[in-house]
């Protein structure tokens, strides 16, 4: 089945800086790339998804690289804020939305 | 998008009891999934749940352990049976929506077992 590691577990950054994620996968039928953020005691909410058929996508500060044949994706935070403090989870899924495996998680606190 | 609606929001159970958390969403969906995030840990996959048919479980998660009910398009239960501490867990629902690849989540079900 799926395994999907993470890394770094912990990252801190100083406010403006960026922060870069990055998730590894090794199941090559999985097509489907989803970032969530969890902030503390709350759900997980999608904040970035990638398909396999895209190598990039960026949304405002926000933006998501796919190696495909590296089988690794990345999560990439410019000027970041202390509201960007969270633990992000990466996933990946072999069916569009569905039956997700998630990497284990990076807390991420900007300080200030 | 969908609101999903996770109900207890917490309990405190005895353990070598069950626990019956229930999901509902907002708009009718085919496919319904439950998680497990253990303190501090990732989400883990327990089963999918199909309306009309047998949930699908995850290696690890038995159907004894975590019943799970879908009675219709809008509303499904997970069950944890005979608890015990190790069970201590959050539990959340999650829902695909028709054309559109991203999951919501429910807030979580955070279940202590004493």
């Amino acid at each position: 089945g799926e395994n999907v590691e993470q890394h770094p577990s912990t990252l801190s950054v100083q406010e403006g800086d960026s922060a870069v994620i990055k998730c590894t996968y090794s199941d090559s039928a999985s097509n489907y790339f989803p970032w969530y953020k969890q902030e503390l005691g709350k759900r997980p909410q999608l904040i970035i998804d990638i398909r396999s058929n895209v190598g990039e996508k960026k949304d405002q500060r926000i933006a998501v690289t796919l190696n495909k044949t590296a089988k690794h994706f990345s999560l990439h935070i410019t000027e970041t804020q202390p509201e960007d403090s969270a633990v992000y989870f990466c996933a990946a899924s072999p069916n569009y939305g569905q039956n997700f495996v998630f990497g284990p998680g990076t807390r991420l606190s900007v300080l200030p | 998008s969908a609101v999903i609606s996770q109900k207890p929001s917490r309990d405190i159970c005895q353990r070598g009891t069950s626990l019956t958390i229930q999901c509902q969403v907002d708009s009718q969906v085919t496919m319904m999934f439950w998680y497990r995030q253990q303190p501090g840990q990732s989400l883990t996959l327990i089963a999918t749940a199909n309306q009309g048919s047998e949930a699908t479980y995850e290696s690890g998660f038995v159907i004894d352990k975590f019943p799970i009910s879908r009675p219709n398009l809008t509303f499904s239960t997970l069950t944890v049976s005979n608890m015990s501490p190790e069970d201590s867990s959050i539990y959340l629902c999650s829902v695909e929506t028709g054309g559109t690849t991203e999951a919501f989540f429910g807030q979580g079900t955070r279940l202590t077992v004493v």
